[in-house]
C-alpha cells in the first residue's frame, strides 16, 4: 500500500525558505505527477503545484515566483521549497499523487503544519 | 482559475439519512471532477473521480453525478466513518482547484 509522508520544520521565520520533503513507501515515483496542496487555518485547500517523475513542473501561478519543486526518484523522495515566506504561508501542506490519464489525485499525504512567525 | 462552489457550507445529518452536496463550476469542466473527504488527523481520500467512478475500495453508498458545471455528491445512507468536510475538486485545467468544503456533522 502506497503511503506520502511530508516531513519538513515546523516552524519558519518571515522571509526565509520554506523546504518540505515527501516520503512515498511502498510505491514508485515513475509514472506519476506528484502535487503539494495546502490549506491555510479556516481557508479553502490551494493547489501550489506539480512535478511529473521526469522533473517537469507546473505551478499555481499565484505562486510560481516563489515556488520550485523537484523528485528523487532514487530516494522515493519529492520537495518543495517556497521562498519569501509571510505570514500567509502558514498551512497544514499535504503532498499528493496525481494520475497522469486525468489530473484525479488518487492519494493524499495527512500533511504537516508549517507556521511562519518569528 | 475556474471557480469552484459547494453548497451547503455545512450540514447535520443523522445515521442512515441520505446526504446530498453540489458543486457548480464557473464554467464547463466536462467530467474533471472529483470529490474527497477530510477527517481530521487523517489523509484526505477520493472517493469519486470523473464526476461518476468511483474510487477501488469505496463504499457504494457514495455516488456521483453531473457534468460541465453543476455535479452532486450523495451519500445514500449516512455511517458513522462518513462525518469530516467534504471538497470537489476540478482538473480540468491548471491550476486545480478546490471548493471551500462542505462540514457534515453528526446532528
Amino acid at each position: 500500500q502506497v503511503q506520502l509522508q511530508e516531513s519538513g520544520p515546523g516552524l519558519v521565520k518571515p522571509s526565509e525558505t520554506l523546504s518540505l520533503t515527501c516520503s512515498v513507501s511502498g510505491g514508485f515515483i515513475s509514472g506519476y505527477y506528484w502535487s503539494w496542496i495546502r490549506q491555510p487555518p479556516g481557508q479553502a485547500l490551494e493547489w501550489i503545484g506539480y512535478v511529473y517523475f521526469t522533473g517537469s513542473t507546473n505551478y499555481n501561478p499565484s505562486l510560481k515566483s516563489r515556488v520550485a519543486m523537484s523528485v528523487d526518484t532514487s530516494n522515493n523522495r519529492l520537495s518543495l521549497k517556497l521562498n519569501s515566506v509571510t505570514a500567509a504561508d502558514t498551512a497544514v501542506y499535504h503532498c499528493a499523487r496525481i494520475l497522469p490519464r486525468d489530473g484525479t489525485i488518487d492519494l493524499w499525504g495527512r500533511g504537516t503544519l508549517v507556521t511562519v512567525s518569528s | 482559475d475556474i471557480q469552484m462552489t459547494q453548497s451547503p457550507f455545512s450540514l447535520s445529518a443523522s445515521l442512515g439519512d441520505r446526504v446530498t452536496i453540489t458543486c457548480r463550476a464557473s464554467r464547463s469542466i466536462g467530467t474533471y471532477l472529483s470529490w474527497h473527504r477530510h477527517t481530521p488527523g487523517n489523509a484526505p481520500k477520493v472517493l469519486i473521480y470523473g464526476a461518476s467512478r468511483l474510487q477501488s475500495g469505496v463504499p457504494s453508498r457514495f455516488s456521483g453525478s453531473g457534468s460541465e458545471t453543476d455535479f452532486t455528491l450523495t451519500i445514500s445512507s449516512l455511517q458513522p466513518e462518513d462525518f469530516g468536510i467534504y471538497y470537489c475538486q476540478q482538473s480540468y485545467s491548471t491550476p486545480y482547484t478546490f471548493g471551500q468544503g462542505t462540514k457534515v456533522e453528526l446532528k
